[in-house]
C-alpha cells in the first residue's frame, strides 16, 4: 500500500538561504514520486517529478529533488529562497504497477522571512 | 491553469439543499478528478472518471456522485449538502491514469460553504 508523510507542516527559512522540505514514501511497486505547489487561493502547479530515470530531479524556479530508495525518502530542496517561494507543497506518491491510485501528503507550508 | 475551469469559484448553501460543481477542460484530456482540499488532510479524491460515462469512488465518495456526459465536462454533485463537506473542490485532469508518472492538471479551485 502506498503512503507518504511530509515531515514538516510549516518550515521556516531566511530569504536568500537554502530551503529543505522532507517527504518520505511508502511503496510496493516503484513509485512515481511529485512535488507539487501551491500559491494562496490558487489550484496546484507541478514542480517537478521523479519516474525511474535520474535520481536527482530538476524542477521549475531551482527546485530540485533526489530520489533515495535505500531511505524511501524524495526531500525537496533549493539553494536560495526567494520572497515568492512561500506557498503550499505537496509531495505525492502514485504506483506504477499496482493499484491505480494517487495519494497527496498532508502538506508543508513554507514561510520566507525578509 | 492547463485549460481547466471550474464553476462556480464560490458558493454558499444551506444543510441539505442539492450543490453541482462544475469542471470543464479544453484540453481533450480523458481522465478526470474531483478532490477536496480540507487543512491538515492535504488533497483526498473523490471520484474519477477514466473516458465518457466511466467513473469509479475515490476514497471520500460517500455523500457525492459524479456524471461525465462529454469528455470535456465532469460534474460533481452533493446530493444533500452536511456541513462536513464545506471544504476547497479541486478538479484535475490527466492524458493517462495515476501510474507510470503522468502529470495531473489543476483548476483553480471551488470554495463551498455549507451554513
Amino acid at each position: 500500500a502506498q503512503s507518504v508523510t511530509q515531515l514538516d507542516s510549516h518550515v521556516s527559512v531566511s530569504e536568500g538561504t537554502p530551503v529543505l522540505l522532507r517527504c518520505n514514501y511508502s511503496s510496493s511497486y516503484s513509485p512515481s514520486l511529485f512535488w507539487y505547489v501551491q500559491h494562496p487561493n490558487k489550484g496546484l502547479q507541478l514542480l517537478l517529478k521523479y519516474t525511474s530515470a535520474a535520481t536527482l530531479v530538476k524542477g521549475i524556479n531551482g527546485f530540485e529533488a533526489e530520489f533515495k530508495k535505500s531511505e524511501t525518502s524524495f526531500h525537496l530542496t533549493k539553494p536560495s529562497a526567494h520572497m515568492s517561494d512561500a506557498a503550499e507543497y505537496f509531495c505525492v506518491v502514485s504506483d506504477s504497477g499496482g493499484d491505480d491510485k494517487i495519494i497527496f501528503g498532508k502538506g508543508t507550508r513554507l514561510h520566507i522571512l525578509p | 491553469d492547463a485549460g481547466i475551469t471550474q464553476s462556480p469559484r464560490h458558493k454558499v448553501t444551506e444543510t441539505g439543499t442539492p450543490v453541482t460543481l462544475r469542471c470543464h477542460q479544453t484540453e481533450n484530456h480523458r481522465y478526470m478528478y474531483w478532490y477536496r482540499q480540507d487543512p491538515g488532510h492535504g488533497l483526498r479524491l473523490i471520484h474519477y472518471s477514466y473516458g465518457v460515462k466511466d467513473t469509479d469512488k475515490g476514497e471520500v465518495s460517500d455523500g457525492y456522485s459524479v456524471s461525465r456526459s462529454k469528455t470535456e465536462d465532469f460534474l460533481l454533485t452533493l446530493e444533500s449538502a452536511t456541513s462536513s463537506q464545506t471544504s476547497v473542490y479541486f478538479c484535475a485532469i490527466s492524458d493517462s491514469p495515476f501510474g507510470g508518472g503522468n502529470e495531473q492538471f489543476f483548476g483553480p479551485g471551488t470554495r463551498l460553504t455549507v451554513l
